[in-house]
């Protein structure tokens, strides 16, 4: 089964709107890594958590890792058109191996 | 510094023919992946590679796929006989280390018809 989920699939905003993509596992995760994907293109790190309650900040860009480390967020403040894409969280399930686990992606489209 | 080089980046072929992909990561990374995007999925992991050997191809369909990385640089991901399903865009990924940050490269985009 799916062991790395993310909500929602889809989200469109309006170019100035925030929005939140949500990264859900049923077991603890030991990392987790956000990619970006632009449309056609190639996933793009963008940061990785490992520490419980961790929170990173990239410019209008906010991670976090949950406390028990079942659950992770990206947050982008003020969207803009450069924002569109797919993104991804990436995540190493305990007792699911060694490698990371990919979503299936919250794809964002942004409205000039 | 030079990105990962994938080749070809687009291939077309009949099901059951055979079919190749060549991967030279960032030099310098030991650690290579081959992943599977399927269209509106994320990428899922087909094998890893730690130098030149193995670290995980749990879910490489072995009956069809295999996967080699002669003396710990580039790498070619084979697949024979292909079927319909196999249409995806594959992508190699490598890392300075095992399980930090992946850089991938553009991906091959197969269509089996």
């Amino acid at each position: 089964g799916q062991q790395v989920m993310q909500i929602p699939q889809y989200q469109h905003v309006q170019e100035g709107e925030d929005f939140t993509t949500y990264c859900n596992s049923s077991t603890t995760l030991s990392n987790i890594q956000w990619y970006k994907q632009r449309p056609g293109g190639h996933p793009v790190f963008l940061i990785q958590l490992v520490k419980s309650g961790e929170v990173k900040k990239q410019k209008r860009l906010t991670f976090q890792f949950g406390e028990a480390k079942k659950n992770s967020s990206l947050h982008i403040t003020a969207t803009q058109t450069t924002d569109v894409g797919t993104y991804f969280c990436a995540g190493i399930p305990r007792n699911y191996g060694q490698n990371f686990v990919f979503g299936p992606g919250t794809r964002l489209s942004v409205l000039p | 510094e030079a990105g990962v080089a994938q080749s070809p980046r687009y291939k077309i072929i009949e099901k059951r023919q055979s079919v190749a992909f060549w991967c030279n990561p960032i030099s310098g990374h030991a650690t290579l992946y081959w992943y599977q995007q399927i269209l509106g999925q994320g990428p899922k992991l087909l094998i890893q590679f730690q130098n030149n050997g193995v670290v995980d191809d749990s879910q490489l369909p072995k009956d069809r796929f295999s996967a080699e990385r002669l003396k710990g640089v580039d790498s070619t991901l084979k697949i024979q006989p292909a079927k319909l399903e196999d249409s995806a865009v594959y992508l190699c990924a490598s890392s300075p280390n095992f399980n930090t940050e992946a850089f991938f490269g553009q991906g091959t985009r197969l269509t089996v018809v």
